[in-house]
Protein backbone atom coordinates (compact mmCIF):
# COMPACT_ATOMS: atom_id res chain seq x y z
CA UNK A 1 0.00 0.00 0.00
CA UNK A 2 1.10 3.31 -0.98
CA UNK A 3 1.70 6.00 1.74
CA UNK A 4 3.94 9.47 2.95
CA UNK A 5 5.53 10.82 6.15
CA UNK A 6 6.34 14.17 6.16
CA UNK A 7 8.86 14.21 8.73
CA UNK A 8 8.17 17.67 10.43
CA UNK A 9 4.45 19.18 11.83
CA UNK A 10 5.95 22.88 11.97
CA UNK A 11 8.99 24.31 10.29
CA UNK A 12 9.88 28.04 10.93
CA UNK A 13 12.57 29.89 9.15
CA UNK A 14 13.48 33.72 8.95
CA UNK A 15 12.61 36.00 5.59
CA UNK A 16 15.03 35.07 2.92
CA UNK A 17 16.39 32.44 4.53
CA UNK A 18 16.51 28.68 2.45
CA UNK A 19 13.36 26.00 2.78
CA UNK A 20 13.29 22.47 3.67
CA UNK A 21 10.07 20.46 3.79
CA UNK A 22 10.80 17.03 4.40
CA UNK A 23 8.81 13.86 3.10
CA UNK A 24 9.69 10.03 2.92
CA UNK A 25 7.41 7.87 0.72
CA UNK A 26 6.18 4.02 0.45
CA UNK A 27 5.12 2.72 -2.64
CA UNK A 28 5.14 -0.60 -3.93
CA UNK A 29 5.49 0.77 -7.68
CA UNK A 30 7.31 3.43 -9.16
CA UNK A 31 5.22 6.15 -7.65
CA UNK A 32 3.99 9.68 -8.96
CA UNK A 33 4.21 12.14 -6.12
CA UNK A 34 2.80 15.59 -5.58
CA UNK A 35 3.41 18.35 -3.16
CA UNK A 36 0.22 20.56 -2.74
CA UNK A 37 -0.11 24.06 -0.87
CA UNK A 38 -2.66 25.00 1.43
CA UNK A 39 -3.37 28.41 2.57
CA UNK A 40 -6.36 28.66 5.60
CA UNK A 41 -9.73 27.94 4.94
CA UNK A 42 -8.56 27.39 1.58
CA UNK A 43 -8.07 24.69 -0.94
CA UNK A 44 -5.20 22.72 -2.44
CA UNK A 45 -2.96 24.51 -5.25
CA UNK A 46 -0.58 21.69 -6.83
CA UNK A 47 2.76 23.24 -6.57
CA UNK A 48 4.33 20.60 -8.34
CA UNK A 49 4.26 16.77 -9.74
CA UNK A 50 7.10 13.94 -9.97
CA UNK A 51 6.04 11.53 -12.81
CA UNK A 52 9.06 9.53 -13.76
CA UNK A 53 10.56 11.76 -16.41
CA UNK A 54 12.99 13.52 -14.54
CA UNK A 55 14.48 13.24 -10.68
CA UNK A 56 14.47 17.15 -9.99
CA UNK A 57 11.32 18.92 -10.59
CA UNK A 58 10.64 22.74 -10.45
CA UNK A 59 7.50 23.70 -9.66
CA UNK A 60 5.83 26.84 -9.39
CA UNK A 61 6.82 30.14 -7.20
CA UNK A 62 10.47 28.91 -6.82
CA UNK A 63 9.72 25.59 -4.98
CA UNK A 64 11.61 22.38 -6.49
CA UNK A 65 11.80 18.58 -5.00
CA UNK A 66 14.28 16.02 -5.89
CA UNK A 67 12.87 12.33 -6.15
CA UNK A 68 15.69 10.08 -4.22
CA UNK A 69 14.18 6.39 -5.00
CA UNK A 70 17.42 5.03 -2.42
CA UNK A 71 16.45 7.00 0.09
CA UNK A 72 12.35 6.90 -0.40
CA UNK A 73 12.46 10.73 -0.46
CA UNK A 74 11.04 13.33 -2.09
CA UNK A 75 11.94 16.32 -0.14
CA UNK A 76 10.36 20.38 -1.01
CA UNK A 77 12.47 23.19 -1.06
CA UNK A 78 13.09 26.23 -1.96
CA UNK A 79 16.51 28.82 -1.96
CA UNK A 80 14.65 31.38 -0.37
CA UNK A 81 11.55 32.00 1.92
CA UNK A 82 9.00 34.90 1.36
CA UNK A 83 6.57 36.04 3.45
CA UNK A 84 3.87 34.87 1.30
CA UNK A 85 5.01 31.52 1.81
CA UNK A 86 3.72 30.83 5.17
CA UNK A 87 1.13 28.16 4.56
CA UNK A 88 0.57 24.38 5.31
CA UNK A 89 2.16 22.07 2.60
CA UNK A 90 1.17 18.44 1.87
CA UNK A 91 3.15 15.48 0.53
CA UNK A 92 0.77 13.10 -1.79
CA UNK A 93 1.14 9.83 -3.45
CA UNK A 94 -1.20 8.20 -6.18
CA UNK A 95 -2.29 5.19 -5.39
CA UNK A 96 -4.84 3.63 -8.46
CA UNK A 97 -8.40 2.71 -8.55
CA UNK A 98 -10.41 0.70 -10.97
CA UNK A 99 -11.26 2.48 -13.48
CA UNK A 100 -7.71 3.98 -14.31
CA UNK A 101 -8.24 7.29 -12.15
CA UNK A 102 -6.55 7.60 -9.29
CA UNK A 103 -6.91 8.63 -5.63
CA UNK A 104 -4.66 10.70 -3.37
CA UNK A 105 -2.70 9.52 -0.14
CA UNK A 106 -2.18 12.46 1.85
CA UNK A 107 0.96 12.91 4.62
CA UNK A 108 -0.44 15.39 7.47
CA UNK A 109 0.93 18.73 6.59
CA UNK A 110 3.98 20.63 7.55
CA UNK A 111 2.86 23.70 8.41
CA UNK A 112 5.48 27.02 7.35
CA UNK A 113 5.85 29.85 9.37
CA UNK A 114 8.29 33.07 7.83
CA UNK A 115 9.06 35.09 9.55
CA UNK A 116 10.45 38.93 8.92
CA UNK B 1 -12.37 31.20 -14.98
CA UNK B 2 -12.97 27.24 -15.04
CA UNK B 3 -12.82 25.62 -11.53
CA UNK B 4 -14.73 24.21 -9.00
CA UNK B 5 -17.55 26.01 -6.68
CA UNK B 6 -18.13 24.81 -2.80
CA UNK B 7 -21.00 26.17 -1.05
CA UNK B 8 -21.30 27.27 1.27
CA UNK B 9 -18.39 28.27 2.45
CA UNK B 10 -19.45 27.68 6.52
CA UNK B 11 -22.25 25.55 7.46
CA UNK B 12 -23.84 24.66 11.13
CA UNK B 13 -25.41 21.47 11.80
CA UNK B 14 -27.81 20.15 15.18
CA UNK B 15 -28.34 17.24 16.38
CA UNK B 16 -30.38 14.36 14.15
CA UNK B 17 -30.28 17.02 10.88
CA UNK B 18 -28.74 15.99 7.57
CA UNK B 19 -26.98 18.52 5.78
CA UNK B 20 -26.11 18.72 1.87
CA UNK B 21 -22.87 20.78 0.52
CA UNK B 22 -22.73 21.70 -2.85
CA UNK B 23 -19.67 21.18 -5.93
CA UNK B 24 -19.91 22.26 -8.71
CA UNK B 25 -17.39 22.16 -11.64
CA UNK B 26 -16.89 23.63 -15.06
CA UNK B 27 -13.85 22.18 -15.91
CA UNK B 28 -15.90 18.89 -17.89
CA UNK B 29 -14.02 17.23 -15.97
CA UNK B 30 -15.02 13.29 -15.60
CA UNK B 31 -13.96 12.35 -12.56
CA UNK B 32 -14.72 14.26 -8.78
CA UNK B 33 -13.81 13.60 -5.45
CA UNK B 34 -15.12 14.73 -1.60
CA UNK B 35 -11.70 14.52 1.22
CA UNK B 36 -12.48 14.98 5.03
CA UNK B 37 -10.06 16.96 6.30
CA UNK B 38 -9.43 17.49 10.39
CA UNK B 39 -6.85 19.75 11.74
CA UNK B 40 -3.44 18.17 12.09
CA UNK B 41 -3.62 15.98 9.29
CA UNK B 42 -4.05 14.99 5.70
CA UNK B 43 -7.33 14.67 3.37
CA UNK B 44 -9.26 11.44 3.62
CA UNK B 45 -11.45 9.95 0.80
CA UNK B 46 -15.16 9.98 1.42
CA UNK B 47 -16.61 9.37 -1.85
CA UNK B 48 -15.82 9.14 -5.24
CA UNK B 49 -17.79 9.30 -8.62
CA UNK B 50 -16.02 8.64 -12.12
CA UNK B 51 -18.94 8.84 -14.36
CA UNK B 52 -22.55 9.89 -14.16
CA UNK B 53 -24.59 8.27 -12.52
CA UNK B 54 -21.79 6.40 -10.50
CA UNK B 55 -19.91 6.65 -7.49
CA UNK B 56 -17.47 4.19 -5.22
CA UNK B 57 -17.06 4.37 -1.47
CA UNK B 58 -13.81 5.76 -0.44
CA UNK B 59 -12.08 5.17 3.04
CA UNK B 60 -14.50 7.17 5.18
CA UNK B 61 -17.79 6.55 3.61
CA UNK B 62 -19.97 5.35 6.79
CA UNK B 63 -22.06 8.53 7.73
CA UNK B 64 -22.35 10.09 4.36
CA UNK B 65 -24.05 9.86 1.05
CA UNK B 66 -23.94 11.16 -2.57
CA UNK B 67 -25.00 11.55 -5.83
CA UNK B 68 -24.23 12.15 -9.17
CA UNK B 69 -26.78 13.17 -11.82
CA UNK B 70 -24.93 15.52 -13.71
CA UNK B 71 -21.28 15.24 -14.96
CA UNK B 72 -21.31 19.26 -13.11
CA UNK B 73 -22.44 18.14 -10.11
CA UNK B 74 -21.51 16.06 -7.32
CA UNK B 75 -22.93 16.73 -3.80
CA UNK B 76 -22.51 15.38 -0.50
CA UNK B 77 -25.20 14.46 1.94
CA UNK B 78 -23.75 14.43 5.62
CA UNK B 79 -26.36 12.13 7.95
CA UNK B 80 -27.28 11.74 11.61
CA UNK B 81 -25.37 8.77 11.47
CA UNK B 82 -21.99 10.86 11.44
CA UNK B 83 -21.86 11.05 14.98
CA UNK B 84 -18.59 13.58 14.49
CA UNK B 85 -18.78 16.00 11.75
CA UNK B 86 -17.41 18.90 12.38
CA UNK B 87 -14.62 19.49 9.64
CA UNK B 88 -12.98 21.12 6.47
CA UNK B 89 -14.82 19.14 3.36
CA UNK B 90 -13.00 19.73 0.47
CA UNK B 91 -13.84 18.34 -3.47
CA UNK B 92 -12.14 17.74 -6.48
CA UNK B 93 -11.91 17.01 -9.95
CA UNK B 94 -9.82 15.28 -12.53
CA UNK B 95 -9.88 15.57 -16.23
CA UNK B 96 -8.20 12.32 -17.26
CA UNK B 97 -7.03 8.65 -16.00
CA UNK B 98 -3.80 7.62 -15.03
CA UNK B 99 -1.40 7.78 -11.64
CA UNK B 100 0.09 11.25 -12.83
CA UNK B 101 -2.92 13.31 -12.99
CA UNK B 102 -3.10 15.77 -10.18
CA UNK B 103 -6.58 16.87 -8.81
CA UNK B 104 -8.22 20.40 -8.76
CA UNK B 105 -10.08 21.66 -5.69
CA UNK B 106 -12.59 23.88 -4.51
CA UNK B 107 -12.25 26.11 -1.87
CA UNK B 108 -14.09 24.05 0.87
CA UNK B 109 -16.77 24.43 3.09
CA UNK B 110 -16.51 24.18 6.85
CA UNK B 111 -19.27 21.90 8.40
CA UNK B 112 -19.46 22.89 12.70
CA UNK B 113 -22.02 21.49 15.22
CA UNK B 114 -24.20 23.71 16.76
Amino acid sequence: AQSVTQLDSHVSVSEGTPVLLRCNYSSSYSPSLFWYVQHPNKGLQLLLKYTSAATLVKGINGFEAEFKKSETSFHLTKPSAHMSDAAEYFCVVSDPLSGGYNKLIFGAGTRLAVHP
Amino acid sequence: DGGITQSPKYLFRKEGQNVTLSCEQNLNHDAMYWYRQDPGQGLRLIYYSQIVNDFQKGDIAEGYSVSREKKESFPLTVTSAQKNPTAFYLCASTSRTGLHQPQHFGDGTRLSIL
